[in-house]
């Protein structure tokens, strides 16, 4: 079973804008990370933000997360064409003793040129 | 430097027969993760190892799966008696699993087709 929603499960942009995507999890986490996965094959690790953290940036990327309510935003500023992929955020399942990433089932952006 | 690699890129083979996958994690990766991808889905939890032992294999859908990892790097999943419904993407990853440092590192992935 998947803990993670994301949210849209798609997402199409002109070239430029902003993205959000958004991820809600079930359980507690210590950590949340988020992966950007290109034509179905492996996934990029783009950020980590631990569970005592609220916001976190690394250039374009932000990355909020809200463990009150148990979610999570990855923001894509100023898209570019090539920002095409799918999303995935991943709770670390640490906390119940077991090191397994928990993956949501993805938001598919499309930033069209 | 070199990332996880895993081979073959893509298996086609018949319901019935067996299948090995084969990952090579990033050299001095102590933890050594499985997962599968089905179409339009996020990946799911197979297996994780923690040097040569499988540490959590809570994940593997029954007993026709298998993997191994008998010196701690490389490591191999094996799939007997194959099913059309084991056709999927299969992902490695690898971590330094330290105190701390979680981030998994993911292989291209093995595309199995079973016919």
């Amino acid at each position: 079973s998947q803990q993670g929603e994301e949210d849209p499960q798609a997402l199409s942009i002109q070239e430029g804008e902003n993205a959000t995507m958004n991820c809600s999890y079930k359980t507690s986490i210590n950590n949340l990370q988020w992966y950007r996965q290109n034509s179905g094959r492996g996934l990029v690790h783009l950020i980590l933000i631990r569970s005592n953290e609220r916001e976190k940036h690394s250039g374009r990327l932000r990355v909020t997360l809200d463990t009150s309510k148990k979610s999570s935003s990855l923001l894509i500023t100023a898209s570019r064409a090539a920002d095409t992929a799918s999303y995935f955020c991943a709770t670390d399942a640490r906390f119940l003793g077991a090191q397994k990433l928990v993956f949501g089932q993805g938001t598919r952006l499309t930033i069209n040129p | 430097g070199a990332g996880v690699s895993q081979t073959p890129s893509n298996k086609v083979t018949e319901k019935g027969k067996y299948v090995e996958l084969r990952c090579d994690p990033i050299s001095g990766h102590t933890a050594l993760y499985w997962y599968r991808q089905s179409l339009g889905q996020g990946p799911e939890f197979l297996i994780y190892f923690q040097g040569t032992g499988a540490a959590d294999d809570s994940g593997l859908p029954n007993d026709r799966f298998f993997a191994v990892r008998p010196e701690g790097s490389v490591s191999t999943l094996k799939i007997q008696r194959t099913e059309r419904g084991d056709s999927a993407v299969y992902l490695c990853a690898s971590s330094l699993d330290l105190a701390g440092v979680e981030t998994q590192y993911f292989g291209p992935g093995t595309r199995l087709l079973v016919l």
